[in-house]
């Protein structure tokens, strides 16, 4: 069965770091892109970010372009998200997913960035 | 960046009728492999969104046969055959063809 599951969300202040944790489990990690979206409160989904199942390539929306860096350890099975310069609107929940299409959702973890 | 529209934005259905979403994107949703990649997900209140449909029509695995993706180039269609009550929530097309990945404004349906 597969699983993902988010880790290290929680409440920073505007121009903080965070760095999100996806662990993956129940396939080959390293054969699969890998991508983290975001859904602010109320609102809609946005797609933030991925990353090549080799790590050869990412690929970022330009709201985060230069702030946020997705990177990922094959040998452990985990996916990575490290924000900095946290802005206010960056205030949501960042799910980790599997794929292109993407197949499948962890439940996600809440960034709150706030002073 | 492709804009995708998605038409309504609520949808009241009564419990076994069908129902029907539009998306409609700025630009060809082709990618250069030949591939559509238009998926439509789903989230219910307080759960992660989940796949139903991945390149315009290929339903993702455990996805109830009433669930039904069709269109091509810019316009796209989601069709439930007979609505039922777990069907309440959002759904959200998706255009994975171009980076940015971009999605519909989502339509909620209710239940009528």
């Amino acid at each position: 069965e597969v699983q993902l599951v988010e880790s290290g969300g929680a409440l920073v202040q505007p121009g903080g770091s965070l760095r999100l944790s996806c662990a993956a489990s129940g396939f080959t990690f390293r054969s699969h892109w890998m991508s983290w979206f975001r859904q602010a409160p109320g609102r809609g989904l946005q797609w933030v970010g991925n990353i090549k199942g080799d790590g050869s390539e990412e690929y970022y929306v330009d709201s985060v372009e230069g702030r946020f860096t997705i990177s990922r350890d094959n040998a452990k099975n985990s996916l990575y998200l490290k924000m900095d310069s946290l802005r206010v609107e960056d205030t949501a929940t960042y799910y980790c997913t599997r794929g292109m299409n993407p197949e499948f959702w962890g439940q996600g973890t809440l960034v709150t960035v706030s002073s | 960046e492709i804009v995708m529209t998605q038409t309504p934005p609520l949808l009241p259905v009564t419990l076994g009728q069908p129902a029907s979403i539009s998306c409609r994107s700025s630009q060809r949703l082709v990618y250069s492999d030949g591939n559509t990649y238009l998926s439509w997900l789903h989230q219910r209140p307080g759960q992660p969104p989940r796949l139903l449909i991945y390149k315009v029509f290929a339903r993702f695995s455990g996805v109830p046969d009433r669930f039904s993706g069709s269109g091509a180039e810019t316009n796209f269609t989601l069709q439930i055959s007979r609505v039922e009550a777990e069907d309440v929530g959002i759904f959200y097309c998706l255009q994975a063809t171009q980076f940015p990945y971009t999605f519909g404004q989502g339509t909620e349906l209710e239940i009528k």
